[in-house]
């Protein structure tokens, strides 16, 4: 079946660094979406990508979407205290843009003040 | 301020107990998921329902668990009889109809079966 796969599982980061966790399907997505969860919460939406190579940036934040809708990125440039949790891509499973939504293992960050 | 709203919070059951969680999905949306996160299996889907109807319940061990949504705005997943290893956070998450919709998630019901 469809899998959505995330590396690294964890990064250890100091504050300032930059911070990048990838994300590949087994096949070809739609869309993907990004979420957050803060330690103890709940995944919080980000960002969707749909268009192929498309580049969304929020902030000190920038989504990548593959050439070939396979893979996808998130990149954090200057991490801060407040980027810590643990992020995941999110595809839905199928070709409809509308399936159940499929999630990877997640990255989860800590940053060293 | 719509959301999802999940209960109970927290649940401390014994083994063998039957364990009820529900869902109030966010008015309007017609999709319904329901998720299990561990450290282990990270968020793994349970659940599925589109206009009330199960869609996909593959991922639920169905000796066991149960899905229902008896209108829309009540989910329900159930534990019975509980086991230790159902210990984990249980999310409920609701989706606008249409398509690229973004799936707004409860806060989840942190289940221990002791």
């Amino acid at each position: 079946g469809q899998q959505v796969m995330q590396i690294p599982q964890y990064q250890h980061v100091q504050e300032g660094e930059d911070f990048t966790t990838y994300c590949n399907s087994s096949t070809t997505l739609s869309n993907i979406q990004w979420y957050k969860q803060r330690p103890g919460g709940h995944p919080v939406f980000l960002i969707q990508l749909v268009k192929s190579g498309e580049v969304k940036k929020q902030k000190r934040l920038t989504f990548q979407f593959g050439e070939a809708k396979k893979n996808s990125s998130l990149h954090i440039t200057a991490t801060q205290t407040t980027d810590v949790g643990t992020y995941f891509c999110a595809g839905p499973r199928g070709s409809s843009n509308t399936g159940k939504l499929i999630f990877g293992q997640g990255t989860t960050l800590q940053v060293k003040p | 301020d719509a959301r999802v709203t999940q209960t109970p919070r927290h649940k401390v059951t014994e083994m063998g107990q039957e364990v009820t969680m529900r869902c109030q999905p966010i008015l309007g949306h017609n999709t319904v998921f329901w998720y299990r996160q561990t450290m282990m299996q990270g968020l793994e889907l349970l659940a599925y329902f589109r206009n009330r109807a199960p869609l996909d319940d593959s991922g639920m061990p169905k000796d066991r668990f149960s899905a229902e949504m008896p209108d829309a705005t009540l989910a329900t997943l159930k534990i019975q009889p509980s086991e230790p290893r159902d210990s984990a956070v249980y999310f409920c998450a609701s989706q606008p109809s249409g398509a690229y919709t973004e799936a707004f998630f409860g806060q989840g019901t942190r289940l221990t079966v002791v």
